[in-house]
């Protein structure tokens, strides 16, 4: 069973933010949540991560509810070359890494 | 840093020959894993390995066998290739398997295969 649940595509408007949803709802205390994004066919590239409190860093942040079954990434300002498939994963530790099939943003011009 | 370097970039095979992906990382990490990506679809995890000497079996191991003798190396290799094995591969690794900041996965730029 899949821990995340992402939407399949998003567009967004270059320049303007950003926000990619992710849902979680079976999360457990010890896992976090981490953004990986992967531009055309390159290797997946690491944005963020968090536990319970929001996190931001130079290229995004990245918002966890209070009961934290659900975050958004946000990518503040959303050039062309933020065009990728973003993957949320959740990882406690124990268990083997995997990727879902992520989310697909499109920057319009 | 060369960070992962995975070789070769592209390969063409023939249905049952076999053939070795290389993957080398110089971070010191613990933590090493082999990725599969066929077109329009995520990632799924083949073997992992969390430190020298131990390896472990992801979600699609059929087909394909991995050892670690070194830290830093952590080959693929495809026993008899099959057309269901035309993909993109890619190593990664991180410093440890423990969750959080330690779990950062740096990828290589792949390996595209094509069994004929």
């Amino acid at each position: 069973d899949a821990k995340t649940t992402q939407p399949t595509s998003m567009d967004c408007a270059e320049g303007r933010a950003a926000n990619l949803p992710c849902n979680h709802s079976t999360i457990s205390g010890n896992e976090y949540v981490y953004w990986y994004r992967q531009i055309h066919s390159q290797g997946p590239q690491y944005i963020i991560h968090g536990l319970k409190n929001n996190e931001t860093n130079e290229m995004a942040s990245l918002i966890i509810t209070e009961d934290r079954k659900s975050s958004t990434l946000i990518l503040p300002h959303a050039t062309l070359r933020d065009t990728a498939v973003y993957y949320c994963i959740v990882y406690g530790g124990n268990e083997k890494l995997t990727f879902g099939t992520g989310t697909r943003l499109t920057i319009i011009p | 840093n060369a960070g992962v370097t995975q070789t070769p970039k592209f390969q063409v095979l023939k249905t049952g020959q076999s053939m070795t992906l290389q993957c080398a990382q110089d971070m010191n990490h613990e933590y090493m894993s082999w990725y599969r990506q066929d077109p329009g679809m995520g990632l799924r995890l083949i073997h992992y390995s969390v430190g020298a000497g131990i390896t472990d079996q992801g979600e699609v191991p059929n087909g394909y066998n991995v050892s670690r003798s070194t830290t830093e190396d952590f080959p693929l290799r495809l026993l008899s290739a099959a057309p269901s094995q035309t993909s993109v591969y890619f190593c990664a690794s991180s410093y440890s398997r423990l969750a959080g900041p330690k779990n950062i996965q740096y990828f290589g730029a792949g390996t595209r295969l094509s069994v004929l």
